[in-house]
């Protein structure tokens, strides 16, 4: 089953608006990531934010995590038409590879130029 | 370019018919695992290996065999193929602690 789901499930922007995507889990969790998928290719790793984290930033990327509310936000500033593509969020409940990341549905963003 | 290599990249296959999707990475990385994609539902886990040696069912594993070769490879196997398993098929290795995923591009798989 999800344990992710990403809101909303598509965001239409113009180039050069920020575009934020958000993620609610269910259960407790080690990390929490999100990926980008361009169409028709594999996901990528775009950032990864551990439990006792708050926030965390990587360029034009900010993710915040909220574990009372069980919940993440990915902020991508200055959009670009480049930045069209899906995104979803992913959960592990331990650091091992025996708890594998469990994905949401995404988010699929269109950036206008 | 190191990373996960993925075989074949589409497939058509008949009702009943097997196969084997192949995937191999070139990173040393201890887990590897098998996703599906469908619309809408985003990844669904099949099978994954934690280490050389092991492997474990995921959400979705019916009508699905896994091989961990050897660290580098990991082949997922349809015994007798379903209009159901049309979809596409990701691979993912991960090497343990705080990172991320790297996948393949993918194999995208129709029954017919």
């Amino acid at each position: 089953s999800q344990q992710g789901e990403e809101d909303p499930q598509a965001l239409s922007i113009q180039e050069g608006e920020n575009a934020t995507m958000n993620c609610s889990y269910k259960t407790s969790i080690n990390n929490l990531q999100w990926y980008r998928q361009n169409s028709g290719r594999g996901l990528v790793h775009l950032i990864l934010i551990r439990s006792n984290e708050r926030e965390k930033h990587s360029g034009r990327l900010r993710v915040t995590l909220d574990t009372s509310k069980k919940s993440s936000s990915l902020l991508i500033t200055a959009s670009r038409a480049a930045d069209t593509a899906s995104y979803f969020c992913a959960t592990r409940r331990g650091p091992s590879g025996n708890t594998p990341l469990v994905f949401g549905k995404g988010t699929r963003l269109s950036v206008i130029a | 370019n190191a990373g996960v290599t993925q075989t074949p990249k589409f497939q058509v296959l008949k009702t009943g018919q097997s196969m084997t999707l192949q995937c191999a990475q070139d990173m040393n990385h201890n887990s590897m695992y098998w996703y599906r994609q469908d619309p809408g539902m985003g990844l669904r886990l099949i099978y994954y290996s934690a280490s050389e040696g092991t492997t474990d069912k995921g959400e979705v594993p019916n009508g699905y065999n896994v091989s961990r070769l050897n660290k580098r490879e990991f082949s997922l196997r349809l015994e007798s193929a379903a209009p159901s398993q049309t979809s596409v098929y990701f691979c993912a290795s991960y090497a343990t602690g705080p990172y991320g995923y790297t996948f393949g591009s993918g194999t995208r798989l129709t029954v017919v």
